[in-house]
């Protein structure tokens, strides 16, 4: 069975940098047709996609954080992580890890981590 | 960048009732739509993909339809469980972008 598996500190301190690894295990993140997506959710506020990357390791980034993100693929063990420069209290989040097939949409998700900004 | 406006912010509903959420998209797209219920301190979960197709294990109450730029969701005999937020979401961009969200809540 898919799982997704956010991991990362949940205490980032303000101008420093917001590391998140998802850990997917039952497939194989180069998949063909598999693309797999960071998306935020600010305290009692709807989602947000931030970053999306396709099986064959291209990504995208949401407008207003592409000079600050950057998403990276470690296929030898199938985990894909999220880094975010300069960080703010409107950084805070949880952060999900969530799989979409091709046509399909968002299918499976992680459970979600949240990670809090503050000094 | 395709914004995505939901409709309404918040409905409240009964037991058995019908109920229609909207989305409506700033630009047309194909039909790749999806509709998502999350519950609080849960991770979303997948209802509708590509405008009205059901995903495996969603109940048939819940139907999408639309094409363009508007979108819907709707409800058939709202149950008890049903009682969440509803997110729209398009996935034809590169980086997807969701609706702000319906809250159902109970009347």
């Amino acid at each position: 069975q898919l799982q997704l598996q956010e991991s990362g500190p949940r205490l980032v301190k303000p101008s420093e940098t917001l590391s998140l690894t998802c850990t997917v295990s039952s497939v194989s993140i180069t998949t063909t047709n598999y693309y797999w997506g960071w998306i935020r959710q600010p305290p009692g506020r709807g989602l947000e996609c931030i970053a999306v990357l396709s099986y064959s390791g291209s990504a995208s980034y949401h407008p207003s954080l592409k000079s600050r993100l950057s998403v990276s693929v470690d296929t030898s063990k199938n985990q894909f992580s999220l880094t975010l420069t300069s960080v703010s209290a409107a950084d805070t989040a949880v952060y999900y890890c969530a799989r979409h097939f091709y046509g399909i949409g968002l299918e499976s998700w992680g459970q979600g981590t949240l990670v809090t900004v503050s000094s | 960048d395709v914004q995505m406006t939901q409709s309404p912010s918040t409905l409240s509903a009964s037991v058995g009732d019908r109920v229609t959420i909207t989305c409506r998209a700033s630009q047309s797209f194909n039909n790749w739509l999806a509709w998502y219920q999350q519950k609080p301190g849960k991770a979303p979960k997948l209802l509708i993909y590509a405008v009205s197709n059901l995903q495996s294990g969603v109940p048939s109450r819940f139907t999408g339809s639309g094409s363009g730029t508007q979108f819907t969701l709707t409800i058939t005999n709202v149950q008890p469980d049903d009682f969440a937020t509803y997110y729209c979401q398009e996935y034809n961009s590169y980086v997807w972008t969701f609706g702000q969200g319906t809250r159902v809540e109970m009347k």
